[in-house]
């Protein structure tokens, strides 16, 4: 158990729907990263939070939001669902500030029909 | 824009050393890492190296750094089957604001 915890494991969902995806971080890491992976684009950094703020963003398609929360949990939100969107979602947590990398979650992955 | 690149696949015996090559594009990087994925899971990080290191050793892991070449490998010795997984490569790019740029992935398959 790497301490990041992420909900649900796996959801299958039909075009058009909207759903959000859970991450809790690591006891202490204050930030939080978004990650999609699929098998022709590899990993793409979607956004990162550090205390509740948006820190940076990168590859997020603007049907995508996130936030986090005061209890540092955060929440990815996938709207207008299309198939191209079916992926391994990961979270990843970190001390900001640290070179020691993310701790990443287990993942959660998305089949749209 | 940033760029990290690997071999796709590679395939070694039980007992032998592997060795997975990067390539990577901003010089700028402070930190390197090797992550490991294995089926079904995530990430989980291997090793990394400090940008001013040429090589860092832990345990069968072994990470070399030329800088002036932004090439960097990963040498499992003794390599198990329990090895087998995705390899990543990743840099901490400042044009990507420090967050982790990460390669495609090495398949590292090993035959018993």
């Amino acid at each position: 158990d790497s301490g990041v915890t992420q909900t649900p494991k796996h959801l299958i969902t039909a075009t058009g729907q909207r759903v959000t995806l859970r991450c809790s971080p690591r006891s202490g890491d204050l930030s939080v990263y978004w990650y999609q992976q699929s098998l022709d684009q590899g990993l793409q950094f979607l956004i990162q939070y550090y205390n509740g703020e948006e820190r940076a963003k990168g590859n997020i398609l603007e049907r995508f939001s996130a936030q986090q929360f005061p209890d540092l949990h955060s929440e990815l939100n996938l709207s207008s669902l299309e198939l191209g969107d079916s992926a391994l979602y990961f979270c990843a947590s970190s001390v900001v500030g640290q070179g020691g990398g993310y701790t990443f979650g287990s993942g959660t992955r998305l089949t749209v029909v | 824009g940033e760029d990290v690149e690997q071999s796709l696949f590679l395939s070694v015996r039980e007992g032998d050393s592997s060795v997975i090559n990067c390539t990577y594009t901003d010089s700028s990087s402070t930190y390197l890492y090797w992550y490991k994925q294995e089926p079904g899971a995530g990430l989980q990080l291997l090793t990394y190296i400090f940008s001013n290191m040429d090589m860092k050793q832990d345990q069968r892991l072994t990470v070399l750094l030329n800088k002036k070449d932004k090439h960097l490998s990963l040498r499992i010795a003794d390599t198990q089957t329990g090895d087998s997984a995705i390899y990543f490569c990743a840099e901490n790019a400042k044009g990507s604001q420090g967050n982790l740029i990460f390669g495609k992935g090495t398949k590292l398959s090993v035959k018993p």
